[in-house]
């Protein structure tokens, strides 16, 4: 099941312009995640951020989490089009340790040039 | 580094027929998962390992899939038979997971894009 669900489905922006896209999720969490999937390619990790942590930076990349409203969102600043692709969110709420990843159905971005 | 290493990249079968994919985790992962991603979907997870034990499968439908993980590194998924529905990218991931920590991010395969006829 999905427990992740991010808005925008679909993003089009132009180069050079700011991308904003959120995550909501339904449970208590130990960290959330961001992903980037290129077409036909496997996931690729962007960031991750602790329960207890309520923004990250890292590069031209910028996520914020509530865990009050169970969510969060990935900034994505000055977009080229080469960040054209699927991003997701994920989230960790295994209590056991280790990772138990649980994806959003993921916003499709274009950036176009 | 090499990166996951998944094979075959893509597979076509009739429905009915057995199918498996290969998965090599990077060099020293103790943990492996098995997720399935539909067209225009986030990865569902199926299975997680821990070194040869799978510490998680509520998700592997088991009257027809099956994993094993040998000697605690590679690892094969196979479906027996295929079903129509089967139609999906398998994605395999490792991580390296400390016991008790609860920060680890996934490294992922390219994927094998199964289509059953």
């Amino acid at each position: 099941s999905q427990q992740g669900e991010e808005d925008p489905q679909a993003l089009s922006i132009q180069e050079g312009e700011n991308a904003t896209m959120n995550c909501s999720y339904k449970t208590s969490i130990n960290n959330l995640q961001w992903y980037r999937q290129n077409s036909g390619r496997g996931l690729v990790h962007l960031i991750l951020i602790r329960s207890n942590e309520r923004e990250k930076h890292s590069g031209r990349l910028r996520v914020t989490l509530d865990t009050s409203k169970k969510s969060s969102s990935l900034l994505i600043t000055a977009s080229r089009a080469a960040d054209t692709a699927s991003y997701f969110c994920a989230t960790d709420a295994s209590p056991e340790g280790g990772s138990r990843l649980t994806f959003g159905e993921g916003t499709q971005l274009t950036v176009n040039p | 580094e090499a990166g996951v290493v998944q094979s075959p990249r893509y597979k076509i079968i009739e429905k009915k027929q057995p199918v498996a994919f290969w998965c090599n985790p990077i060099s020293g992962h103790n943990t492996l998962y098995w997720y399935r991603q539909n067209l225009g979907q986030g990865p569902e997870l199926l299975i997680r390992y821990e070194n040869e034990e799978a510490v998680d499968d509520s998700q592997l439908p088991k009257d027809r899939f099956s994993a094993e993980r040998l000697k605690g590194v590679d690892s094969t998924l196979k479906i027996q038979p295929a079903e129509l529905g089967d139609s999906a990218v398998y994605l395999c991931a490792s991580s390296l997971v400390w016991w008790g920590s609860t920060n680890e991010k996934l490294f992922f395969g390219s994927g094998t894009q199964l289509s059953v006829l």
